[in-house]
C-alpha cells in the first residue's frame, strides 16, 4: 500500500538559515512525488513535483526537493528562509502504476515556522 | 491562469441536514477528486471521479456521500445527513497529466 510519512509535525528556523522539512514515502512502483504548501485559511497550493529525471527539482518560491531512490525520501528544501515561508507543508505521492485514479496520499503535513 | 473554484467558502449546518458542496474544476480537466483535512489533520482522500462515474472511494465516503456531475461543468459532493465528525475543509482536485490543481476549499461546520 501506498504511504508517506512526515515525521516532524514542526520545524523551525531563523530567517536567513536554510531550512528542511522531511518526508519519505512507500509505493510499489517508481512514484510521482509531489510538494502542497497551504497557508492559513487557503487551500493547498502546488510548490513542485518529480516525476522523472535530475532528482533535483527545484519549484515555485525558491523551494527544491531531492529524489533519493535508495532512502525513499523527497526532502523539501530551501537554502535561505523568509518568514513568509511560515505555513503547513504537505508531502503526496501517487502511484503510477495504479490504474484509472490517479489518487494522491497526503502525509501528515509538517508546520514550518521561521523566525525573524 | 485558469483554476478550480469551490463554493461556499464557508458553510455552517445543523446535525442531520445536507449538504452540497459545489466545485467548478478546470475545464478540459478529466479527473475530479475530493478530499477532505479534518482541523489540524491530514489531506485525505474522499472518492475519484472519471468519466461520469466513481471510479475509487475510500472507507470515508459511505452512504451518506455522493458525487455528480448535473451539467458537464460543476461536481458536486453531497452529505445528505451531516455528523458532527462531518465537519472539516474539504478540497475539490482536478487532474491534468501528473498535477493536481486544487480549489481554495469549503469550511464545513457542523453544529
Amino acid at each position: 500500500a501506498q504511504s508517506v510519512a512526515q515525521p516532524e509535525d514542526q520545524v523551525n528556523v531563523a530567517e536567513g538559515n536554510p531550512l528542511t522539512v522531511k518526508c519519505t514515502y512507500s509505493v510499489s512502483g517508481n512514484p510521482y512525488l509531489f510538494w502542497y504548501v497551504q497557508y492559513p485559511n487557503r487551500g493547498l497550493q502546488f510548490l513542485l513535483k518529480y516525476i522523472t529525471g535530475d532528482n533535483l527539482v527545484k519549484g515555485s518560491y525558491g523551494f527544491e526537493a531531492e529524489f533519493n531512490k535508495s532512502q525513499t525520501s523527497f526532502h523539501l528544501k530551501k537554502p535561505s528562509a523568509l518568514v513568509s515561508d511560515s505555513a503547513l507543508y504537505f508531502c503526496a505521492v501517487r502511484d503510477p502504476t495504479t490504474s484509472g485514479t490517479y489518487k494522491y496520499i497526503f502525509g501528515t503535513g509538517t508546520r514550518l515556522k521561521v523566525l525573524a | 491562469e485558469p483554476e478550480v473554484t469551490q463554493t461556499p467558502s464557508h458553510q455552517v449546518t445543523q446535525m442531520g441536514q445536507e449538504v452540497i458542496l459545489r466545485c467548478v474544476p478546470i475545464s478540459n480537466h478529466l479527473y475530479f477528486y475530493w478530499y477532505r483535512q479534518i482541523l489540524g489533520q491530514k489531506v485525505e482522500f474522499l472518492v475519484s471521479f472519471y468519466n461520469n462515474e466513481i471510479s475509487e472511494k475510500s472507507e470515508i465516503f459511505d452512504d451518506q456521500f455522493s458525487v455528480e456531475r448535473p451539467d458537464g461543468s460543476n461536481f458536486t459532493l453531497k452529505i445528505r445527513s451531516t455528523k458532527l465528525e462531518d465537519s472539516a475543509m474539504y478540497f475539490c482536485a482536478s487532474i491534468e497529466g501528473t498535477e493536481a490543481f486544487f480549489g481554495q476549499g469549503t469550511r464545513l461546520t457542523v453544529v
